[in-house]
């Protein structure tokens, strides 16, 4: 069972436009965690949120997690072909041990 | 510095056949975690493993056990093949503490005929 819905499922979008995913739960979470995953490899971590309301930069890459702690925003600016992607989302319960992960947004950007 | 490696990175089974897959943690990380990705999902948790226990269990029946070895490495066991295990089983580690920020390796791709 997924606890975390990701939208939009799939995207494509051209080289240069903007484009946001959203990860949301009806679960509050004590973190939440961004990957980036490519064909035959495995997930790689792109940030770590852990405070209501709190926005994370990385290079053109924005991420915001809800002030609730159950939902979560990734924005990307000018949008690269190296941006293409599994995008996934993973919440952490108050144990932090296991990750719930949602199904993912397959990102193609195209030249 | 090396990465968590898995090995094997692709094998084919048939039904009711078992399975054994390798894992080494990054090192200086002591917790494993297994999870499991079908095609088309988020990966599920299978189970995490610190000093050599299974220290919490995600919803998985008792036909996955796993092992973890005094280096850390660890071992994911399938028994009973069914055509639904194939997916793409995937290690990850992370000092025992640090909660969430997992490593992950590239996996193992197993095809259940």
């Amino acid at each position: 069972t997924q606890l975390l819905e990701q939208s939009p499922q799939f995207l494509s979008i051209q080289e240069g436009e903007n484009l946001t995913v959203y990860c949301n739960s009806s679960s509050v979470f004590s973190s939440l965690q961004w990957y980036r995953q490519e064909p035959g490899e495995g997930p790689v971590l792109l940030v770590t949120v852990v405070t209501g309301g709190e926005v994370k930069k990385l290079k053109r890459l924005t991420f915001q997690f809800g002030d609730a702690r159950k939902d979560s925003s990734l924005h990307i600016t000018a949008a690269q072909p190296g941006d293409t992607g599994l995008y996934l989302c993973a919440g952490a319960g108050n144990s932090g041990y296991a990750l719930n992960f949602g199904k993912g947004t397959s990102l193609l950007v195209t030249p | 510095d090396a990465g968590v490696t898995q090995s094997p990175t692709h094998l084919i089974k048939t039904r009711g056949q078992q399975v054994t897959l390798r894992c080494s943690p990054k090192s200086g990380h002591d917790t494993v975690s297994w999870y499991q990705q079908a095609l088309g999902q988020g990966p599920q948790f299978i189970f995490q493993y610190y000093e050599e226990e299974e220290r919490q269990r995600g919803n998985f029946p008792d036909r996955f056990s796993g092992h973890q070895y005094p280096n850390y490495s660890s071992e994911l066991n399938v028994n009973a093949l069914l055509l639904g295990d194939s997916a793409l089983y995937l290690c990850a580690s992370r000092g025992w503490g640090r909660t969430g920020e997992l490593f992950f390796g590239e996996g193992s791709r197993l095809t259940v005929l």
